[in-house]
């Protein structure tokens, strides 16, 4: 059964410091990985995806990378501010069920001004 | 495009009542899904669908009903709510199976009483 692990739960840093969110899966028999960004109360914003074929994305300032085959995955925010405080949840795409993903318990970032 | 739309935010329930969470997208996308969010237990999929008139059980379906008519909308119905299914209740969407991104719709906050 796959199994996302999130690493760290929490993460607390100041205004303006480039940071690393890492992401860990158990089966490399994935689709795809997904980074999302959830605010308190809100639904998920997708923020980027790889495909089992691509080592990175990029989007801004963000980038996220893939080792397939260790089963890992980083999404690094590069000069954070206050408003990329929120929740971060890594999902891969099983290839049981169809199309579902599963997710990390998640990252609760804070950026402090 | 208004993305994935969901009804209501909110809602509460009394034990043993039913009813029926919306979800439309106006993305033209094959396939949809239901999540339900747990704290402690991460998103888990309920229903998903690859397409109109095709439906399949996720990891927690029981209590919970899908139909799937249209392209665009994806119902979820509870036929006798339970205090376990109160969570919130998010329906996602992709272009096809597979190896699309995801889009999540805002989510509805379920209470059952």
């Amino acid at each position: 059964k796959q199994e996302v692990t999130q690493i760290p739960a929490a993460l607390s840093v100041p205004e303006g410091e480039n940071l690393v969110l890492n992401c860990s899966f158990t089966d490399s028999a994935i689709y795809n990985l997904q980074w999302f960004r959830q605010d308190p109360g809100k639904g998920l914003t997708s923020l980027l995806l790889i495909q089992s074929s691509q080592r990175e994305q990029t989007s801004g300032r963000l980038n996220a990378s893939l080792d397939k085959s260790s089963g890992r995955s980083t999404l690094y925010i590069a000069a954070s501010q206050p408003g990329d405080s929120a929740t971060y949840l890594c999902a891969v795409t099983d290839m049981e069920y169809g199309n579902k993903l599963v997710f990390g318990a998640g990252t609760i970032l804070r950026v402090k001004s | 495009n208004a993305g994935v739309t969901q009804t209501p935010k909110f809602q509460v329930l009394k034990t043993g009542q039913s009813m029926t969470l919306q979800c439309a997208q106006d993305m033209n996308h094959e396939y949809m899904s239901w999540y339900r969010q747990d704290p402690g237990m991460g998103l888990r999929l309920i229903h998903y669908s690859v397409g109109a008139g095709i439906t399949d059980q996720g990891e927690v379906p029981n209590g919970y009903n899908v139909s799937r008519s249209t392209t665009e909308d994806f119902p979820l119905r509870l036929l006798s709510a339970a205090p376990s299914q109160t969570s919130v209740y998010f329906c996602a969407s992709s272009y096809r199976q597979w190896d699309y991104e995801q889009y999540f719709g805002p989510g509805t906050r379920l209470t059952v009483t």
